[in-house]
């Protein structure tokens, strides 16, 4: 099992660009979440989805979008970025609350 | 509203103790903790439950105080592996409001 795979592993934007981060998972978990991780912040979330169709805001959700088509996959995306959102980007899934759950290896994103 | 973690960095030498703390302002249901070495992805350790028991998994333990809001990692004579940064994540109800803390970073040398 390949687990949680994000894509892609570093990235450089301009000011202004659009991108979107990828998620997938292959363990049919409901539970799919994105964090940011910034030195000395620990991880914050942005966005969480419950289930295919369900997505909602977590701590820090401004310039950012989601949607869950399929439960496989939970993309991110950059509307229009700023330098303040370089970071290093993890995308978690569980089975459900309160269980265990499985990171990607992140995207360090840097905006120049 | 994040947790605090105590102490925020420790420095330890193989086979030595360590306790790691997690508080919150709020009530809690539930307390997650997981570990994280560099440049690596964070890693599940366990997961304590309002009104639940004490969990350990080989040298590394956890208690969580309902009353006082807290949880503590223990790590028992801690091994090189052992180093990384240390993350609590607390719940106010069951899928509600999960917050990490800032981290514990945890060096162990020989």
């Amino acid at each position: 099992n390949a687990g949680v795979t994000q894509t892609p592993k570093f990235q450089v934007l301009k000011t202004g660009q659009s991108m979107t981060l990828q998620c997938a998972q292959d363990m049919n978990h409901e539970y799919m979440s994105w964090y940011r991780q910034d030195p000395g912040m620990g991880l914050r979330l942005i966005h969480y989805s419950v289930g295919a169709g369900i997505t909602d805001q977590g701590e820090v959700p401004n310039g950012y979008n989601v949607s869950r088509s399929t439960t496989e996959d939970f993309p991110l995306r950059l509307l229009s970025a700023a330098p303040s959102q370089t970071s290093v980007y993890f995308c978690a899934s569980s089975y459900g609350a309160n269980t265990e759950a499985f990171f990607g290896q992140g995207t360090r994103l840097t905006v120049v | 509203q994040q947790p605090v973690q105590s102490p925020q960095a420790v420095i330890l030498r193989e086979g030595e103790d360590a306790v790691i703390n997690c508080s919150s302002s709020k009530a809690l249901y539930s307390v997650h903790w997981y570990r994280q070495k560099h440049g690596e992805a964070p890693v599940f350790l366990m997961i304590l439950l309002k009104g639940g028991e004490q969990k350990g998994h080989d040298k590394i333990s956890a208690s969580f105080n309902e009353k006082k809001q807290q949880s503590s990692l223990y790590l028992t004579a801690s091994q090189l592996s052992y180093s990384g940064t240390y993350f609590c994540g607390t719940e106010i109800d069951y899928g509600q409001n999960f917050v990490f803390g800032p981290g514990t970073r945890l060096s162990v040398l020989p």
